[in-house]
């Protein structure tokens, strides 16, 4: 079945760099797109962006010079990379996948992210 | 980027019909899809092209709309439906999330 795992540090310190994982499994990463999505403490949810099918990658403006999406496909893995965090950045982190022009209908159960010294 | 707005909250007792509205800053064609996100979970697709039901879904959730304005509606109501509800496009890039409504039951 279709499963979506995220893994990484649960504390990381103000300026240092986020590194997050989503493990796949049930698909495969050259037929649907992952993206990642985040949501801070009691608000709404904010795309990051995205690995395309073919390798691609497109990034949400506000945080596309601090962000990194790259990809493992024989670990059946995306990563996620960003520096200077802040923190604001502090949330729960999403993978998710979709087709062109689709719904995200699989979620990773998420991770939760706290920025703090 | 196309920006949605939903109303923040709404409040209807158990066995009634509500509808919550998303309206898109921009047309979306009919790429608007619906979610329930429960506390402590992960989003859970309900709608898909604004009008489809998601597999496993229970079919007092429907959607309707295209172009600017999408509305979906629960008829009726029950008490495991308290959630906040999001809408997103897929349509322009990049895709884009409403604000949430969260549905409380009286």
């Amino acid at each position: 079945q279709v499963q979506l795992k995220e893994s990484g540090p649960g504390l990381v310190q103000p300026s240092q760099t986020l590194s997050l994982t989503c493990t796949v499994s049930g698909f495969s990463l050259t037929s649907y797109n992952v993206h990642w999505v985040r949501q801070p403490p009691g608000k709404g949810l904010e795309w990051m962006g995205r690995m395309r099918y073919n390798g691609d990658t497109s990034y949400n403006s506000a945080l596309k010079s601090r962000l990194s999406i790259s990809r493992d496909t024989s670990k059946n893995q995306v990563f996620l990379k960003m520096n200077s965090l802040q923190t604001d950045d502090t949330g729960t982190y999403y993978c998710t996948r979709d087709q062109r022009l689709g719904p995200f209908d699989y979620w990773g159960q998420g991770v939760m992210v706290t920025v703090s010294s | 980027d196309t920006v949605l707005t939903q109303s923040p909250a709404l409040a209807v007792s158990p066995g009634e019909r509500v509808s919550i509205s998303c309206r898109a800053s921009e047309g979306v064609n009919s790429y608007m899809h619906w979610y329930q996100q429960k506390p402590g979970q992960q989003p859970k697709l309900l709608i898909y092209k604004a009008s489809n039901l998601a597999s496993g879904v229970p079919a007092r959730f429907s959607g309707s709309g295209s172009g600017t304005d999408f509305t979906l509606t629960i008829d009726p109501v029950e008490a495991d439906d308290t959630a906040t509800y999001f809408c997103q496009q897929s349509w322009n890039d990049p895709p884009t999330f409403g604000g949430g409504t969260k549905l409380e039951l009286k």
